[in-house]
């Protein structure tokens, strides 16, 4: 069974500041991906990583997959309120069906 | 918005009832799968359809079940609905690719409670 630890599951920062999100996993995945869940809606997707080592950014949020497609991490530069909100990794399974293990999710709080 | 639209927003059922839950995939994606997210928790899969087949299954009892339509909407029915049944279902629709990078579109869910 894939499994996905995420950490940290709570984070309260101030404004400005900067911060990581984990993901890691024993288990290989052909792709991993970012989310962000709004309260009331489904997950929205941030960015998907293929190629182990692969880094991409999305304005302040640099993504990285790790050299052995294992874990991932989620940075954000000078967080701001807007950044506030549930945070989930989401790595790809394909064996038949093609599906999604996801780790608990990370509370980010960003505070003015 | 994703395109991907999920009906009721919210239902409240008693334990031992039975509940349908609908999906209509976004335009041309003929593939559905279906994760039930627990409160705290990240999304766990329950099943998906491709082309109107189950095409893999996670570890849910036999009493989640199923049905894709000719059009790839599709339903997810659960019997003997037990409190620990109360959650938010979600459904995703992709284009039924079979890349790495292929990406599941979320529609906002509904938010089921078993009283």
């Amino acid at each position: 069974t894939q499994l996905l630890e995420q950490s940290p599951q709570f984070l309260s920062i101030q404004e400005g500041e900067n911060l990581t999100v984990y993901c890691n996993s024993s288990s290989v995945f052909s792709s991993l991906q970012w989310y962000r869940q709004e309260p009331g809606e489904g997950p929205v997707l941030l960015v998907t990583v293929v190629t182990g080592g692969e880094v991409k950014k999305l304005k302040r949020l640099t993504f990285q997959f790790g050299d052995a497609r294992k874990d991932s991490s989620l940075h954000i530069t000078a967080a701001q309120p807007g950044d506030t909100g549930l945070y989930l990794c989401a790595g790809a399974v394909s064996s038949g069906a093609q599906k999604l293990v996801f780790g608990q999710g990370t509370r980010l709080t960003i505070n003015p | 918005e994703t395109g991907v639209t999920q009906s009721p927003t919210h239902l409240i059922k008693t334990r031992g009832q039975q509940v349908t839950l609908r999906c209509s995939s976004q335009s041309g994606h003929n593939t559905v799968s279906w994760y039930q997210q627990a409160l705290g928790q990240g999304p766990q899969f329950i099943f998906q359809y491709y082309r109107e087949e189950e095409n893999g299954r996670g570890n849910f009892p036999p009493r989640f079940s199923g049905l894709q339509f000719p059009n790839y909407s599709s339903e997810l029915n659960v019997n003997a609905l037990e409190l620990d049944d109360s959650a938010l279902y979600l459904c995703a629709s992709t284009g039924g690719g079979r890349g790495p990078g292929e990406t599941q579109y979320f529609g906002p869910g509904t938010r089921l409670l078993v009283l």
